[in-house]
């Protein structure tokens, strides 16, 4: 049972260049999440989904972009990459109303330079 | 604003000894609170987790404790293990409102063999 799975681990972008950050579950979870995490910072969510074709912001929106066309997947678009966008992306999952936890991926590092 | 506040970024025990991390919240709509450990280079995985029906709830070493006159909560690891070392998260959310989890900024744990 692989969970929640991020591509890629690690990526550098310059200034302006876009990217995709890809994220996929095999839970059949409804609820799917994007967190940023930066040095010395809880998570901020960026962007939610509480099922294929629904999408919603979270704290942190601006210059990012989601869609939802299945259940298991997830990606982030960042359209023109800057440097504050230099941290750690978090996807997660989980199914709502059971009191089920977040799960969480291993994280794509990003660095924008 | 930060909702949820983790005060201590550090902390070193003993092995054998009690580990204490502390979390406090502002706001009080909250009733839901996770506690999540991370390894590096890792996803945060889930840990132990309260409702605010409860005051303390027990899982093996690991033991939540929920003072909400106070608006603190705290984990305690008893007895701590090397392997115990990492990242502690703190997170809170309205019951069953998963849209909007707040994290606290962390509490990195070094347990000394």
């Amino acid at each position: 049972n692989a969970g929640v799975t991020q591509t890629p681990k690690f990526r550098i972008l310059k200034i302006g260049q876009s990217m995709t950050l890809q994220c996929t579950q095999d839970m059949n979870h409804n609820y799917m999440y994007w967190y940023r995490q930066d040095p010395g910072m809880g998570l901020k969510l960026i962007y939610y989904s509480v099922g294929a074709g629904i999408t919603d912001k979270g704290e942190v929106p601006n210059g990012y972009n989601v869609s939802r066309s299945t259940t298991e997947d997830f990606p982030l678009r960042l359209e023109l990459a800057a440097p504050s966008q230099t941290s750690v992306y978090f996807c997660a999952s989980s199914s709502p109303g059971t009191g089920d936890p977040l799960h969480f991926g291993n994280g794509t590092r990003l660095t924008v330079t | 604003d930060q909702q949820v506040k983790q005060n201590s970024p550090s902390l070193s025990v003993q092995e054998g000894r009690i580990s204490i991390l502390n979390c406090d919240y502002t706001n009080s709509m909250f009733d839901y609170f996770l506690w999540y450990k991370k390894y590096p280079a890792e996803g945060p995985t889930f840990l132990i987790s309260i409702s605010s029906i409860k005051d303390k709830n027990e899982d093996g070493r690991f033991t939540v404790f929920l003072n909400k006159s106070a608006k603190h909560l705290s984990l305690h690891i008893v007895p701590s293990q090397p392997g115990d070392s990492a990242v502690y998260f703190c997170a809170a959310s309205r019951t069953y409102n998963f849209n909007k989890f707040y994290f606290g900024s962390g509490t990195k744990l070094n347990v000394k063999p």
